[in-house]
């Protein structure tokens, strides 16, 4: 069965400084892994996916990250925080074989950028 | 494209009263719906999936009776909240994704659900 892992409830940084956000995964098949963002009262915006091509995967807003089968991990990374990077950030697997819907979500991550 | 359309975006209803929230995709055939909650500062629980034009299957837990979903075409699908009290407050949210599956489903923006 697919699970995810979110090591870290919460996470502060300063305005400017890296962002790392770590997710590690459990699947039997090879997965589809994305990253998504929430604001307060607000849907889910998707960062950026992996589904089995390049490992480093560059999404939206300076966000990145890199896919690594040996760590089962998939972290989230972004140089340089903004105030606006303030949300609650989920790893997301998707369960069953390619080409499937049914998503496994994390804990969440809220991250607090400080000024 | 690929745009999810969820509506109402808040509702206060009174206990005992039934709710619908419906989830629509605006540019796609939506053969597939999923419906999640998410209780306060927690993540999202997936309560059912649905194909058009057959019934939803829910996850274990879910009460088939209290969270009625529909999906009778393929651009929409409903859940009604039936007899709705105070501990069904919630955010619910749903996705959606077509046939053959693309990379990944989309949401709608989600639904606050409070039960006075």
């Amino acid at each position: 069965a697919q699970s995810v892992t979110q090591l870290d409830s919460h996470v502060s940084v300063s305005e400017g400084t890296p962002v790392l956000l770590r997710c590690n995964y459990s699947s039997s098949y090879s997965p589809s892994l994305f990253w998504y963002v929430q604001h307060p009262n607000k849907g889910l915006q998707l960062l950026l996916k992996y589904t089995s091509a390049a490992t480093l995967v560059k999404g939206i807003n300076g966000f990145e990250a890199e896919f690594k089968k040996s760590e089962t991990s998939f972290h989230l990374t972004k140089p340089s925080a903004h105030m606006s990077d303030a949300a609650e950030y989920f790893c997301v697997v998707s369960q069953g074989t390619s080409g499937t819907y049914k998503y496994i979500f994390g804990t969440g991550t809220r991250l607090k950028v400080l000024a | 494209g690929a745009v999810v359309s969820q509506h109402p975006s808040r509702v206060i209803c009174k206990s005992g009263t039934s709710v619908k929230i419906e989830c629509r995709s605006l540019d796609f055939q939506a053969t597939t719906m999923f419906w999640y909650r998410q209780f306060p500062k927690q993540s999202l629980m997936l309560m059912a999936t649905s194909n058009e034009g057959s019934k939803a299957t829910y996850e274990q837990g879910v009460e088939k009776d209290k969270f009625l979903i529909n999906h009778a075409s393929l651009t929409l699908s409903t859940l009604t909240v039936t007899s709705a009290h105070p501990e069904d407050s919630s955010f619910y949210i749903c996705s959606a994704g077509d046939s053959p599956p693309r990379t990944e489903a989309f949401f709608g923006q989600g639904t606050r659900l409070t039960v006075v």
